[in-house]
């Protein structure tokens, strides 16, 4: 089946730097993509959809400047959490449609950030 | 704008005995549902999905889930529940056409032996 990775898989970073998560279809383009953030035994909140070639489309209440979202090819979207703080450590989860007319989504397996 | 409720965060069930995890939702239009499974510190896996076919899905592992219009209803069950069942579990509604899920709150499943 469709697979969805993601890079890395944890990270851990000082308070004021900023780290980039990639996620990448494996095996199909993706002209879209999903970012989505977890909390602690909570559910996946929605953060933005990155769309290739063109802007991402964020979610209210998500600033677009803290979280830098680049779709610059049909594989690979990136997640770039700028000058990250502690409230910012998360399981971050990117998924991809297949196609446009397959509402199902798969799912990477998370970047666990943790920000000191 | 859609939305899904489940209820109950944690959920027990013995060995073998029946799971049951109930998902409503709310949406303008006719809905995609879907039922996803996730283990610690992994993504999700997608267990069955409702897509304006039939209204009772089969998915992996034994569970299956019964679409009900008049009651705004997709709930999972799986006879007969196995260790390997624990795990939290996630219902999703998508208003077809725009991909974008709409989580419940999860259901953290505890299989007792």
């Amino acid at each position: 089946g469709a697979v969805v990775s993601q890079h890395p898989s944890w990270v851990i970073c000082k308070s004021g730097t900023s780290v980039k998560i990639e996620c990448r279809s494996l095996d199909f383009q993706a002209t879209t993509m999903f970012w989505y953030r977890q909390f602690p035994k909570q559910s996946l909140m929605l953060m933005a959809t990155s769309n290739e070639g063109s802007k991402a489309t964020y979610e209210q209440g998500v600033e677009k400047d803290k979280f830098l979202i680049n779709h610059a090819s049909l594989t690979l979207s990136t997640l770039t959490v700028t000058s990250a703080h502690p409230e910012d450590s998360s399981f971050y989860i990117c998924s991809a449609p297949l196609g446009a007319s397959r509402y199902e989504q798969y799912f990477g397996p998370g970047t666990r950030l943790t920000v000191t | 704008a859609q939305s899904v409720t489940q209820l109950g965060s944690h959920v027990s069930v013995s060995e073998g005995a029946l799971v049951l995890l109930r998902c409503n939702y709310s949406s303008s239009v006719p809905p995609y549902l879907f039922w996803y499974v996730q283990y610690p510190n992994q993504g999700l896996q997608l267990l069955l999905k409702y897509t304006s076919a039939a209204t009772l899905v089969k998915g992996i592992n034994g569970f299956e889930a019964e679409f009900k219009k008049s009651e705004t209803s997709f709930h999972l069950t799986k006879p007969s529940a196995h260790m390997s069942d624990a795990a939290e579990y996630f219902c999703a509604v998508t208003e077809g056409g725009n991909n974008r899920l709409a989580f419940g709150k999860g259901n953290q499943v505890v299989v007792i032996p």
